[in-house]
């Protein structure tokens, strides 16, 4: 069964470090996603990505976020300057049809 | 007020029992819903979708009322597998399929 793919598993970075955080989604899918999840939080939004934009974002989605589709297969999430408050599991979502998205394993994000 | 919110749990059931989860949204002009379950320190996993009509998926029974602007999910013969935290989920007309997810209530089906 075709799935969406994260990498790291598991990043730990300094305060102030800039992080790229990766993702390979379904591969005829046309809408992509990233969600974050606070532990013990609920998940939230971040940013949709439709034709090679964004489509959506939420008020979490700031200056210091950015998505980019580089080639045909990778989907990345940069967070310029990571604040401790950035520390949460990063999801990665990808949809054939903008409903229902289907996730990724996600990327533990650890800022000290 | 928040827009997705469910029984806070956790459910405690033992295997075989019959168990209802409920859920509310606040904005009446939300358009798709769904069930995802996740596991602990896992992503979320799509269950199922909820039509108006109700539907079923083998043990999984999911009602929509959109008056009420309320969900359920209804467990039969619950399995120690699907000890999980369920997860209802909706998006907003409109929306680029931006997913609002409740906090999730947590089951724990015991032998």
């Amino acid at each position: 069964e075709p799935e969406v793919t994260q990498t790291p598993s598991h990043q730990v970075t300094q305060m102030g470090q800039e992080v790229i955080l990766r993702c390979v989604p379904i591969s005829n899918h046309l809408y992509f996603y990233w969600y974050r999840q606070i532990l013990g939080q609920k998940v939230e939004f971040l940013v949709s990505f439709y034709n090679n934009e964004i489509s959506e974002k939420s008020e979490i989605f700031d200056d210091q976020f950015s998505v980019e589709r580089p080639d045909g297969s990778n989907f990345t999430l940069k967070i310029r300057s990571t604040k401790l408050e950035d520390s949460a599991m990063y999801f990665c979502a990808s949809s054939r049809d903008r409903v229902p998205a289907f996730f990724g394993q996600g990327t533990r994000l650890t800022v000290v | 007020r928040k827009e997705v919110e469910q029984d806070p749990g956790p459910f405690n059931v033992p295997e075989g029992a019959t168990v209802a989860f409920n859920c509310t949204y606040s904005n009446s002009a939300s358009q798709s819903f769904f069930w995802y379950r996740q596991d602990c320190r896992k992503e979320p996993k799509l269950l199922m979708s909820v039509y108006s009509s109700g539907n079923e998926d083998g043990r999984f029974t999911a009602q929509l009322n959109r008056a009420s602007q309320y969900i359920s999910l209804l467990i039969r013969d619950s399995k120690l597998s699907d000890s999980a935290t369920y997860l209802c989920v909706v998006t907003q007309s409109g929306s680029q399929g931006n997913l609002i997810f409740g906090k999730g209530t947590k089951l724990s089906v015991k032998p």
